[in-house]
């Protein structure tokens, strides 16, 4: 099973509203990954978890807030975000960090 | 700075032709991935290459390493619709930073 899921598919919130995306594995990776993806443009890392610790951490602004509760999930709360974060959200895992890594079809994050 | 610099950034090409896409570092990486992204879904993993020189096959895809390990290669022969997709290349960067970065990416598109 190399299968990450991501839920939900969609999501579109108010500036001030706060929501959360959920990301799961169950391969034993322990290694797991937020990235966001702007049209057209390749991912771009936000947060690193290695063995349930934060380990990178690419200068994300405050209002995005990563959790990682246990070695499977991987939450991302989002709180008082702005239009310009509206993208598609990715969640990824691999064995160890720097290893090869296994998408989740993404949340399409809408911020009106 | 971009680490890994992939041409054409674009390529549109009639089915039942051939194409290479190159992934290119100035920097040396352990290994390297490659992956197809459709729109709105996440990156699919289509190969690891870890060894320079190495030359792995996949169907109608053919990936190579470079000797020092700072590019590769992806040729697809007798391009179909399906191939159509964001082809990214990505590994980990630096030694010891454990920072996982994507290529700028090439789009594919294969006319029937």
């Amino acid at each position: 099973d190399t299968e990450v899921t991501q839920t939900p598919k969609h999501l579109v919130m108010g500036m001030t509203n706060k929501k959360s995306l959920k990301c799961e594995q169950h391969m034993g990776h322990r290694a797991m990954y937020w990235y966001k993806q702007k049209a057209k443009k390749p991912p771009e890392l936000m947060f690193v978890y290695s063995y349930e610790k934060l380990s990178i951490n690419e200068s994300v602004p405050s209002r995005f807030s990563p959790e990682c509760p246990n070695s499977s999930l991987l939450n991302l709360h989002l709180h008082a975000l702005q239009p310009e974060d509206s993208a598609l959200y990715l969640c990824a895992s691999s064995r160890l960090q720097g290893y090869e890594q296994y998408f989740g079809p993404g949340t399409r994050l809408t911020v009106t | 700075t971009q680490l890994l610099e992939q041409s054409p950034q674009f390529l549109s090409i009639q089915e039942g032709e051939n194409l290479t896409v190159y992934c290119n570092s100035s920097s040396v990486f352990s290994s390297l991935q490659w992956y197809r992204q459709e729109p709105g879904e996440g990156p699919v993993l289509l190969v690891t290459v870890v060894t320079g020189g190495e030359v792995k096959k996949l169907k109608r895809l053919t990936f190579q390493f470079g000797d020092a390990r700072k590019d590769s290669s992806l040729h697809i022969t007798a391009a179909q619709p399906g191939d159509t997709g964001l082809y990214l290349c990505a590994g980990e960067w630096g030694s010891g930073t454990y920072k996982y970065i994507f290529g700028t990416g090439t789009r594919l598109k294969v006319l029937a």
